[in-house]
């Protein structure tokens, strides 16, 4: 079975500032991947960030970047250069190896950017 | 190109009714999953199709049934409503083991 647990249900941050959200995860699988989902006030998940269990480099885009620690089973978002846009729900989710393609998430991190 | 899109936005349903919410994937996409999603909680894998048949089932009872059409859409089905199956539903669709593309979601409500 796998778990995502999302320790913050609400985060501030001030604009132009750089923000960590947590997310550590539970998995038997060798291979996985973890991914950063982010879903604003009208419900649609936008996907920002994907991480595979063997990338040796932590993945970068654009503004986002997700801190990997395979030892201590984290993979924790990095929003750098906070803007107002920025104020949604944020899900951590994980995707099992094999032929299991399914996606388990956290239950969110509620992010306000302020000024 | 257009993403994925969901039918209806929004609906209000009674206990007891039945309900058929709709999906068409992304172009090119050949799966399709649906999860549901209750207010202050993440999404829940409620099942995936693949080439027409269920691919992978999550933890809901059988009122929660799917079909998936030749040109890749799909539609969820709950029967016998209960209050608690309202939520956001929410679609994904993507190559059989590639990132998942979300739609806007159909957000039901059984009263």
């Amino acid at each position: 079975a796998q778990k995502i647990t999302q320790t913050q249900p609400g985060m501030f941050v001030q604009e132009k500032e750089a923000v960590t959200l947590d997310c550590t995860y539970d998995t038997s699988d060798q291979s996985y991947g973890l991914f950063w989902y982010k879903q604003p006030s009208s419900g649609e998940m936008i996907f920002l960030i994907y991480q595979g269990s063997y990338d040796e480099q932590n993945a970068t885009e654009g503004r986002y970047s997700l801190n990997f620690q395979k030892a201590r089973k984290s993979a924790n978002l990095v929003i750098s250069a906070s803007q107002l846009g920025d104020s949604a729900m944020y899900f951590c989710a994980m995707r099992g190896g094999g032929t299991a393609s399914k996606l388990t998430f956290g239950t969110g991190t509620r992010l306000q950017v302020t000024l | 190109d257009a993403g994925v899109t969901q039918s209806p936005t929004h609906l209000i349903k009674t206990r007891g009714q039945q309900v058929t919410l709709r999906c068409s994937p992304k172009s090119g996409h050949d799966t399709v999953s649906w999860y549901q999603q209750a207010l202050g909680q993440g999404p829940q894998f409620i099942f995936q199709y693949y080439e027409e048949e269920e691919r992978q089932r999550g933890n809901f009872p059988d009122r929660f049934s799917g079909h998936q059409f030749p040109n890749y859409s799909s539609e969820l089905n709950v029967n016998a409503l209960l209050l608690g199956d309202s939520a956001l539903y929410l679609c994904a669709s993507s190559l059989v083991y590639g990132e998942q593309y979300f739609g806007p979601g159909t957000r039901l409500t059984v009263t």
